[in-house]
């Protein structure tokens, strides 16, 4: 089984819409991270969390929330999906305790699509 | 603002060719550095990584990196390009101790050619 799952894998909404993309995590580590990807920009950091009272704005917060309900869950919520927001997004996790660099490692992704 | 430039977004090469693909970062403050693999439609995956432990860094599938402080560079190379290599490859570097947050690069697609 994948150390870190996303759910769903696809998605097609509409503009307006309110979604909830799914992360979850089997590696025990305390860090988890939100990126979206758009060709030709990289990764952009959406939120993220050291633990699961710490929760911190990226580069790109804006039109985003999350949730971190347990060590190993990380949610994030579009309140009003919009088409720009159509993107491939990836969640990760990492361990400052096992990993002196805190090493990232990633989901499988969630295709999104704002129509 | 600390960034992270990968120069060309997309190499081509032919099956058995060396690859280079180039990174460069905005700080001379040492960071720690990585390089990921995107193969098409799935997660990133981690290539290598530099530690400060050697400036020549080994990773999966015989890529390897080194790092050069002078140039702040840290150059992705394989030998000999083999047909499963093409995908995209993003350089991402962390400044700030435990507490900074990963930098990519745009990212390259390398193309193998027959």
């Amino acid at each position: 089984d994948a150390d870190v799952t996303q759910t769903p894998r696809n998605r097609i909404t509409k503009t307006g819409k309110r979604i909830m993309l799914e992360c979850s995590q089997t590696k025990g580590h305390d860090r988890m991270y939100w990126y979206r990807q758009d060709p030709g920009l990289g990764l952009r950091l959406i939120y993220y969390s050291f633990d699961v009272k710490d929760i911190n704005k990226g580069e790109i917060s804006d039109g985003y929330s999350v949730s971190r309900q347990a060590q190993a869950k990380f949610s994030l919520s579009l309140e009003s999906a919009i088409p720009n927001q159509t993107a491939l997004y990836f969640c990760a996790t990492s361990d400052l305790r096992t990993s002196g660099t805190d090493t990232q490692y990633f989901g499988p992704g969630t295709r999104l699509t704002v129509l | 603002a600390q960034s992270v430039t990968q120069l060309g977004s997309h190499v081509s090469v032919s099956e058995g060719a060396l690859v280079l693909l180039r990174c460069n970062y905005s700080s001379s403050v040492p960071p720690y550095l990585f390089w990921y693999v995107q193969y098409p439609n799935q997660g990133l995956q981690l290539l290598l990584k530099y530690t400060s432990a050697a400036t020549l860094v080994k990773g999966i599938n015989d890529f390897e990196a080194e790092f050069k402080k002078s140039e702040t560079s840290f150059h992705l190379t394989k030998p000999s390009a083999h047909m499963s290599d093409a995908a995209e490859y993003f350089c991402a570097v962390k400044w700030g101790g435990s507490q900074g947050n990963l930098i990519f690069g745009k990212g390259t697609k390398l193309s193998v050619k027959p």
